[in-house]
């Protein structure tokens, strides 16, 4: 069975700066996809990033980009210049490629909060 | 283009009860997946229906239950609703392409309080 785990529960930042947010993940699949998920607290979940791990060129989103080490199983998020806007709950997610069974495994969430 | 959209928005329920959670996809999108999100944790996958057939489900007992119909919308069933049932459900939809699973985009979810 796949899990995911992210071992800051809660993170801040100054307005500006950046941080990383940490994840990793266990499983024995060798393709799938991970993907960071932002919350804000109106409640919506909305893509950040994606990446799939056949890719070794790390994914990045303007602001928004991750460190894959799939050797390591681990995906850390990196946000530039943090704005107030990214105050927000990040989950880490994994899905499998085989099967399409469409299932998204979550980690606990970082809440992230931005000061000014 | 409007995204994934749920009704209701919020809901109050007591025990024993049944409810009945509505989600609209993205235009063009042909799954949809639903999660439960007990507050403070991250979504627990419930089920996936791709063009109306059940393609995952999770580990949630019989009186949870789902549907989709010929226009794509879905429709998540619980039975005989528990306390622990309260939760925010997460509708979200994806295209699903040939070559494998896809991207899922959530819609903003409808809070169930059971009493």
């Amino acid at each position: 069975a796949q899990t995911v785990t992210q071992s800051q529960p809660e993170m801040s930042v100054q307005e500006a700066e950046t941080v990383t947010l940490s994840c990793t993940y266990d499983t024995s699949e060798n393709n799938y996809y991970l993907f960071w998920y932002k919350q804000p607290p109106s409640r919506q979940m909305i893509l950040v990033i994606r990446q799939e791990a056949y890719k070794q060129q790390n994914a990045t989103e303007n602001r928004f980009s991750v460190n894959f080490q799939k050797a390591a199983k681990s995906f850390s998020l990196k946000i530039s210049d943090s704005q107030l806007g990214d105050t927000a709950m990040y989950f880490c997610a994994f899905m499998r490629r085989s099967g399409n069974t469409g299932k998204l495994i979550f980690g606990q969430g970082t809440t992230l909060q931005v000061k000014p | 283009d409007a995204g994934v959209t749920q009704s209701p928005t919020h809901l109050i329920k007591t025990r024993g009860q049944h409810v009945t959670l509505r989600c609209s996809p993205i235009s063009g999108h042909k799954s949809v997946s639903w999660y439960q999100q007990v507050l403070g944790q991250g979504p627990q996958f419930i089920f996936q229906y791709y063009e109306k057939e059940e393609r995952g489900r999770g580990n949630f007992p019989d009186r949870f239950s789902a549907r989709q119909f010929p226009n794509y919308s879905s429709e998540l069933n619980v039975n005989a609703l528990l306390l622990g049932d309260s939760a925010l459900y997460l509708c979200a939809s994806s295209a699903v392409r040939l070559a494998g699973t896809d991207t899922q985009y959530f819609g903003p979810g409808t809070r169930l309080t059971v009493l």
